[in-house]
């Protein structure tokens, strides 16, 4: 079935880098935008990042100031997030998720989720 | 960025009664907004897409409306599943930002 899961969360402490992976599956991963969304504990959603299904356009929410990165590798349908100088404000589950709807139809609600990771930042 | 802005925050409720939680947008976004139902622990799920749209296996009570700068999402008759965090998200080319979240609470 369409699955995501998420990988490489951890314990970190401030300064430090870390690198998220979401593992696709059930699905052409090479036809969809994919995005990296996070949750603080107790607190709301907040998007962090989007690629388009090339990898050709990518997005960051202002707030992460080009300390993330997204990419995808379509040949392992895996997508990632390179995360450094990492603040205690980083301290979240990440989660990626897919466009309901494949490219040709351009940006979509997401209708498929991970479980999430857990990032956890301090010293 | 475009900021999303729903009311209330928290709404406590019966089984039955009808809710309506509203979601502002800071500029018109046309009706590229989202609804998703959040359980504690879980991954959001998808509610409704392009304002009104119902994703395939959620209940019909459940219904979204709205365009430009305000939409709101309606659970016709509550369900003791139905108690939950809800958010919307505004999807444009360049951001998709979340509101705040609607916590449903048991009355």
């Amino acid at each position: 079935q369409v699955q995501l899961v998420e990988s490489g969360g951890g314990l970190v402490k401030p300064g430090e880098s870390l690198r998220l992976s979401c593992a696709a599956s059930g699905f052409v991963f090479s036809d969809y935008y994919m995005s990296w969304i996070r949750q603080a504990p107790g607190k709301g959603l907040e998007w962090v990042s989007h690629i388009s299904n090339s990898g050709s356009a990518i997005y960051y929410a202002g707030s992460l100031k080009g300390r993330f990165t997204i990419s995808r590798d379509n040949a392992k349908n895996s997508l990632y997030l390179q995360m450094n100088s990492l603040r205690a404000e980083d301290t979240a589950v990440y989660y990626c998720a897919r466009d309901r709807r494949g490219y040709s139809y351009g940006i979509d609600a997401f209708d498929v989720w991970g479980q999430g990771t857990m990032v956890t930042v301090s010293s | 960025d475009i900021q999303m802005t729903q009311s209330p925050s928290t709404l406590s409720a019966s089984v039955g009664d009808r809710v309506t939680i509203t979601c502002r947008a800071s500029q018109s976004i046309s009706r590229w907004l989202a609804w998703y139902q959040q359980k504690p622990g879980k991954a959001p799920k998808l509610l409704i897409y392009m304002a009104s749209g119902l994703e395939s296996g959620v209940p019909s009570r459940f219904s979204g409306s709205g365009s430009g700068t305000e939409f709101t999402l309606t659970i016709s008759s509550l369900q003791p599943d139905d108690f939950a965090t809800y958010y919307c998200q505004q999807y444009d080319p360049y951001s998709r930002t979340f509101g705040q979240g609607t916590k449903v609470e048991i009355k």
